[in-house]
């Protein structure tokens, strides 16, 4: 139980387009989700709060128009990168709270 | 606000030789502790977590970590390491379901013939 899906696993965009990656809890709601960032041999950085029906709460220093989060119902929170350029690049992860954090598997985000 | 120190960047440990990665936090309370590994361009595997009761927790994989409140770690062992062991470990702290883990800078974990 407790299964959080991410996708894509990894995209390739061109720089100015922007991308989605989608979160979902597979058997439980999730009122409470969270996005991460992940440089290369580097730790993970919170850069956002999803909740249910609300607005995200953002990190300092995360640019809230660049990464638009939106969690419109209690199974699917999604991360649209808008206008991406290449030091958006980066591995993206989402995590969701049941009973402990539940991750996804991660996607890799490569703006050329 | 609460904090991870993983003190080794980076650990070489011979195959069949024992492993310990340290964790310290820093929190009023006591946390919620977790430990979970990446291999490269993978996400985030569960090694184990301690909410309370017994301090030393077992996991996957044959680790184990013991939370030592006198000393605010956390620390994850393993008897005798398989070089399928080699991955980043990340120490992780939390409060409670609603706020989001604090992680360590991760420990990178090498393992030699």
């Amino acid at each position: 139980g407790a299964v959080v899906s991410q996708h894509p696993s990894w995209v390739i965009c061109k720089s100015g387009t922007s991308v989605k990656i989608e979160c979902r809890s597979l058997d439980f709601q999730a009122t409470t989700m969270f996005w991460y960032r992940q440089f290369p041999k580097q730790s993970l950085m919170l850069m956002a709060t999803s909740n249910e029906g609300s607005k995200a709460t953002y990190e300092q220093g995360v640019e809230k128009d660049k990464f638009l989060i939106n969690h419109a119902s209690l199974t699917l929170s999604t991360l649209t990168v808008t206008s991406a350029h290449p030091e958006d690049s980066s591995f993206y992860i989402c995590s969701a709270s049941y009973y402990g954090y539940t991750f996804g598997s991660g996607t890799r985000l490569t703006v050329v | 606000a609460q904090s991870v120190t993983q003190p080794d960047i980076h650990i070489t440990v011979s195959e069949g030789a024992s492993l310990e990665l340290r964790c310290n936090y820093s929190y009023g309370a006591t946390p919620y502790l977790f430990w979970y590994v990446q291999s490269p361009g993978q996400g985030l595997q569960l090694l184990l977590k301690y909410f309370s009761g017994d301090t030393l927790v077992q996991g996957i994989k044959g680790f184990e970590a013991e939370f030592k409140r006198s000393q605010s770690s956390f620390n994850l062992r393993k008897p005798s390491v398989h070089w399928s062991d080699a991955a980043e470990y990340f120490c992780a702290v939390g409060v409670h379901g609603n706020t989001p883990l604090v992680f360590g800078k991760g420990t990178r974990l090498s393992v030699i013939a």
